[in-house]
């Protein structure tokens, strides 16, 4: 079955310091998300992108935050400088089209504590 | 007012039993409904997407109330591997990507 890869699966970083998330969507899949989960809460959305540009940002995506496909394959997403409130699960996501947002898959999440 | 709310639970109910969970939302204009699954420390998952008729896959059973904003999902015939939190969300559709995420049920299923 196809799936969204995501790495580092764990990363500590120390505040201040800029960190790159990556992940590696389902093949034929167009749109792409990013999504965070802080311990004990909800999941909370983002960023999507499609067609190389952001689609829909939150207000958590501020000027600290970015998203890039440097390539075919790879989507990013970059903290500049990061914050002990950035520490979170960070989940990668992609759908295949339009009309099935709401079908997305996740990838198994990249563990981010900042300290 | 939350934008989708869930009683947190935790539900512990014996295998076999049947469970059921309930949802709120608070945007009216909201077009599509899911049912997603996450276990401890796992990504969410989609379990089941919830059309207006409500529909059935094995096991499970959702249904929509658009009138009421209010969408459920029931579980027959629990089974340990059910063990999970269960997570409602909302896309708001039209020009909206995101999906707006419940805080979750968390299920207990015991022998």
């Amino acid at each position: 079955e196809p799936e969204v890869t995501q790495t580092p699966s764990h990363q500590v970083t120390q505040m201040g310091q800029e960190v790159i998330l990556r992940c590696v969507p389902i093949s034929n899949h167009l749109y792409f998300y990013w999504y965070r989960q802080i311990l004990g809460q909800k999941v909370e959305f983002l960023v999507s992108f499609y067609n190389n540009e952001i689609s829909e940002k939150s207000e958590i995506f501020d000027d600290q935050f970015s998203v890039e496909r440097p390539d075919g394959s790879n989507f990013t997403l970059k903290i500049r400088s990061t914050k002990l409130e950035d520490s979170a699960m960070y989940f990668c996501a992609s759908s295949e089209a339009r009309d099935r947002v709401g079908e997305a898959f996740f990838g198994q999440g990249t563990r981010l504590t900042v300290v | 007012r939350k934008e989708v709310e869930q009683d947190p639970g935790p539900f512990n109910v014996p295998e076999g039993a049947t469970v059921a969970f309930n949802c709120t939302y608070s945007n009216s204009a909201s077009q599509s409904f899911f049912w997603y699954r996450q276990d401890c420390r796992k990504e969410p998952k989609l379990l089941m997407s919830v059309y207006s008729s409500g529909n059935e896959d094995g096991r499970f059973t959702a249904q929509l109330n658009r009138a009421s904003q209010y969408i459920s999902l029931l579980i027959r015939d629990s089974k340990l591997s059910d063990s999970a939190t269960y997570l409602c969300v909302v896309n708001e559709g039209d020009s909206s990507y995101k999906l707006i995420f419940g805080s979750g049920t968390r299920l207990l299923v015991r022998p």
